[in-house]
């Protein structure tokens, strides 16, 4: 059965902290991993990784995938109290998309 | 561009009752996505529509779960007869099938009584 397993499932830091999610993944036919940010509404696209050892960077954060040890992580750095949310990542595999349970991070001033 | 669109936004129901949810997926994307979120079992997929065809639905959880989709701008998932245990926050996503990135709606949060 494919699976997303994500660590930690909660993290509390203060605003200037860099944070590094983790991501592990099962699943068949893997084609992408992506990770996405979900406030108070609907999950927002942060990132999407097809190949291993390419970082993704978008200002403060950054992603990188491992295709072979089949793990992905994402980075922040100098957090702030607006990067509180929950992080989902999620494995894309043929027509299947398979989403962990998410990181709560929670960012204080 | 309004993004992906969901009605109702909220839904309180009695158990028994016929759930219907519906969904307007951006213009022009032609793969749509239903998926539920709970806290217990976090986001998961339900069901998967490509050119309007259903190409998955290994998620849906049982023969209470039906999801339509008569044309490239709408779908609809109805939960009938509905149950408790069918409280969720019900989102809709839609991609551009080339593209991988998927779209999700507002979302619907059902309450069953």
């Amino acid at each position: 059965e494919d699976k997303v397993v994500q660590s930690p499932l909660s993290l509390v830091v203060h605003e200037g902290d860099t944070v590094t999610l983790n991501c592990s993944y099962e699943v068949t036919n893997f084609r992408s991993l992506l990770w996405y940010k979900q406030e108070k509404k609907a999950p927002t696209f942060l990132f999407m990784l097809t190949s291993s050892g390419i970082e993704k960077k978008s200002g403060r954060l950054s992603s990188i995938l491992d295709k072979k040890e089949l793990f992905s992580i994402l980075n922040i750095t100098a957090t702030q109290t607006g990067d509180s949310a929950i992080y989902l990542c999620a494995g894309r595999g043929g027509q299947n998309f398979v989403f962990g349970p998410g990181t709560r991070l929670s960012v204080l001033p | 561009d309004a993004g992906v669109i969901q009605s109702p936004r909220h839904e309180v129901t009695e158990m028994g009752q016929e759930v219907t949810l519906r969904c307007k997926p951006i213009s022009g994307h032609n793969s749509l996505f239903w998926y539920r979120q709970t806290m217990m079992r976090g986001l998961e997929l339900l069901i998967y529509f490509n050119n309007n065809v259903p190409i998955d639905d290994s998620g849906m959880p049982e023969d209470r779960f039906s999801a339509k989709m008569p044309n490239a701008s709408f779908s609809t998932l109805k939960i009938q007869p509905s149950e408790p245990r069918d409280s969720a926050v019900y989102f809709c996503a839609s991609r551009l099938d080339r593209k991988e990135t998927q779209y999700f709606g507002p979302g619907t949060r059902l309450l069953v009584l």
